[in-house]
């Protein structure tokens, strides 16, 4: 499978950051998997934002569940995204990725920045 | 935020086997698999070992791992150019309920 994030590169702080992840090369609507966003600022390492299902089902991570949601779109074979009240700290490269036993397929990344 | 301690550096000559370590918890790696992945620069992790020390296919044999109660490890025998990279362990974990990265470790070849 190949996975690839889509969205704007630029957000302004305080405004809504939104990803999209399409996925090819098999189906999203399947219990074999769960769904992932990752993220890794500049120069720093790795950090789970949250799990989905293709139920609608999630998971988030504890730091960022008040501004994080997830959803997905089997009719379109994607999830995405939404990240609120933006700040510096979320800029970063987010990567989205299929979890079976683990993280196993990842997409390329795409930066996000957070500025004025 | 980083819950998995790994040291910022490693290096070593071409042919030689390098160590990375891999410290946790009972909540991650105490009860949980390990896995770890390769960074090259600029580009995404690829998986490199999954539950433990199984290797996806194309990884080379040169790449094994272990774990050891809360901690675990990561060795790269007959060192080669190309394995200079960024390598990160992870876990489930079971309060997060969610996955753990280590803080990374840079491994340069001499």
């Amino acid at each position: 499978p190949q996975l690839r994030e889509s969205g704007p590169g630029l957000v302004k702080p305080s405004e809504t950051l939104s990803l999209t992840c399409t996925v090819s090369g098999g189906s999203i609507n399947t219990g074999a998997y769960y769904w992932a966003w990752i993220r890794q600022p500049p120069g720093k390492g790795l950090e789970w934002i949250g799990t989905i299902y293709h139920s609608g089902s999630t998971s988030y991570n504890p730091s960022l569940r008040s501004r994080a949601s997830m959803s997905v779109d089997t009719s379109k074979n994607q999830f995405s995204l939404k990240l609120t009240s933006a700040t510096a700290t979320d800029t970063a490269v987010y990567y989205c990725a299929r979890m079976a036993v683990t993280l196993d397929y990842w997409g390329q990344g795409t930066l996000v920045s957070v500025s004025s | 935020q980083s819950v998995l301690t790994q040291p910022p550096s490693a290096s070593g000559a071409p042919g030689q086997r390098v160590t990375i370590s891999c410290s946790g918890s009972s909540s991650n790696i105490g009860g949980n698999a390990v896995n770890w992945y390769q960074q090259l620069p600029g580009t995404a992790p690829k998986l490199l070992i999954y539950a433990h020390n199984h290797r996806p296919s194309g990884v080379p044999d040169r790449f094994s791992a272990s774990k050891s109660g809360t901690s675990a490890s990561l060795a790269i025998s007959g060192l080669q150019s190309e394995d200079e990279a960024d390598y990160y362990c992870s876990a489930w974990d079971d309060n997060l309920k969610g996955y753990v990265f280590g803080t990374g470790t840079e491994v340069t070849v001499l």
